[in-house]
């Protein structure tokens, strides 16, 4: 079984430019969410994504943007960089049908540093 | 508002027991995680409780209790390699919804 992968690791940009990060879900897991860790921080949730839909948002501006593809892999789009987007992004995968806890899997995360 | 908090860190002997506390405040409940974090690596889950009382598991024991808006989770015969932050989480809408976390407590293990 493959867990959460994500892509690229780590990942320098200057403010203004735009990234795209990618998150690849847990087998069998067809809801993906991520969050972005600042130092020090816990994480904090952006979106969720589930069949191809997004269903809940947290409080992030609309240059934070994602999609979720038919195989449940999921990107991240952030335009604009700003230096406070500075922070690990985790991708988190879940599987839908699930009475119990609804566990999360996160991925490693993606590093971005805005210069 | 949505609130969880836990001591920002602790410290203690290795071989001994730790009890990190989480208090939470959030407009719902619908189960409390904790996850365990090594520097510049993903969260990996603990433990889970949604009903009062007592959930063991191995070295690793959480505990929950709904009225008093308060979990711990207790680490028994502390290891170096149990440094790490670990972090306290409410999904507080029920179903496969987002878990809102609390800022997490470093936990650091002497010898």
């Amino acid at each position: 079984e493959t867990g959460v992968t994500q892509s690229p690791t780590h990942l320098i940009k200057t403010r203004g430019q735009q990234v795209t990060l990618r998150c690849s879900s847990q087998s069998g897991h067809n809801t993906v969410s991520w969050y972005q860790q600042a130092l020090g921080q816990g994480p904090q949730f952006i979106f969720q994504y589930y069949r191809e839909e997004e269903n809940g948002r947290g409080n992030f501006p609309p240059r934070f943007s994602g999609l979720q593809f038919p195989n449940y892999s999921s990107e991240l789009n952030v335009n604009a960089l700003e230096l406070d987007d500075s922070a690990l992004y985790l991708c988190a995968s879940s599987p839908h049908r699930d009475r119990g806890s609804y566990e999360q899997y996160f991925g490693p995360g993606t590093r971005l540093t805005v210069t | 508002g949505q609130n969880i908090d836990q001591p920002t860190e602790m410290t203690a002997t290795e071989g001994a027991i730790v009890q990190i506390n989480c208090t939470y405040q959030t407009s719902g409940f619908n189960g409390l995680f904790w996850y365990q974090q090594h520097a510049g690596e993903a969260p990996t889950f603990l433990s889970y409780n949604v009903l009062d009382g007592l959930e063991e598991k191995g070295r690793f024991s959480s505990f929950l209790s709904r009225s008093k808006g308060y979990s711990y989770l207790l680490l028994k015969e502390l290891q170096m390699k149990d440094s790490a932050s670990y972090l306290c989480a409410v999904r507080d809408q029920p179903g496969n919804t987002p878990l809102v976390f609390g800022k997490g407590t470093r936990l650091s293990v002497i010898a």
